[in-house]
């Protein structure tokens, strides 16, 4: 199964702060990889697909990039409805796996 | 728009079945698209359990596979979900999800508000 990695397990950071969320997988998985956001109590929401795509409706401010092992989100200017936890998932293989997941916690 | 709602036993006893079906509605599964069960354990991350096309074919995460069935009934637009043999280890939140796209290796971009099941006698 490809294992995916995702850095920091948790941060802290202030309303405007510019965020970046690192997720490293075992293998290469070309650009088969998405985000999603979840806030405690509900379910994820999609985010971004095929590494670097913005799904309909996600603010502009949150953006993805990478290929092959290495992907980034990052969230430009910090919100106060963006303090949620955050996972990556694979679908380059037919095994979907999702990282550990990020929480972002306000400072 | 498309909606799921899960729906089944909240409380199971160890060593029995969980049983949980997704009625779909806004979307006819008849249509197309792979449909998905994802599970969370209190506190902990997502787990893909397996994922189903309307045609009746399915990719179930190896973990699990030798106790899962997932099924689908386009008549009542639902699919379903049994794990055999449950135990303490399974307790969680139990997802289920539309699939984007035709091929099982996809991504979900509409989920149900989530069933908490938890295993205990």
């Amino acid at each position: 199964a490809i294992q995916l990695t995702q850095s920091p397990s948790s941060l802290s950071a202030s309303v405007g702060d510019r965020v970046t969320i690192t997720c490293r997988a075992s293998q290469g998985i070309s650009s088969a990889l998405a985000w999603y956001q979840q806030k405690p109590g509900k379910a994820p929401k999609l985010l971004i697909y095929d590494a670097s795509s913005l799904e309909s409706g996600v603010p502009s401010r949150f953006s993805g990039s990478g290929s092959g092992t290495d992907f980034t989100l990052t969230i430009s200017s910090l919100q106060p409805e963006d303090f949620a936890t955050y996972y990556c998932q694979q679908f380059n293989s037919y095994l979907l796996t999702f990282g550990g997941g990020t929480k972002v916690e306000i400072k | 728009q498309v909606q799921l709602q899960e729906s089944g036993p909240g409380l199971v006893k160890p060593s029995e079945t969980l049983s949980l079906t997704c009625a779909v509605s806004g979307y006819s599964i008849s249509s197309g698209y792979y449909w998905g069960w994802i599970r969370q354990p209190p506190g902990k991350g997502l787990e893909w359990i397996g994922s189903i096309y309307h045609s009746g074919s399915t990719y179930y995460n190896p973990s699990l596979k030798s106790r899962v069935t997932i099924s689908v009934d386009t008549s009542k637009n639902q699919f379903s979900l049994k794990l055999s043999s449950v135990t303490a280890a399974d307790t969680a939140v139990y997802y289920c999800a539309k699939m984007i796209g035709i091929v099982g290796a996809s991504i979900f971009d509409y989920w149900g508000q989530g069933t908490l099941v938890t295993v205990s006698s």
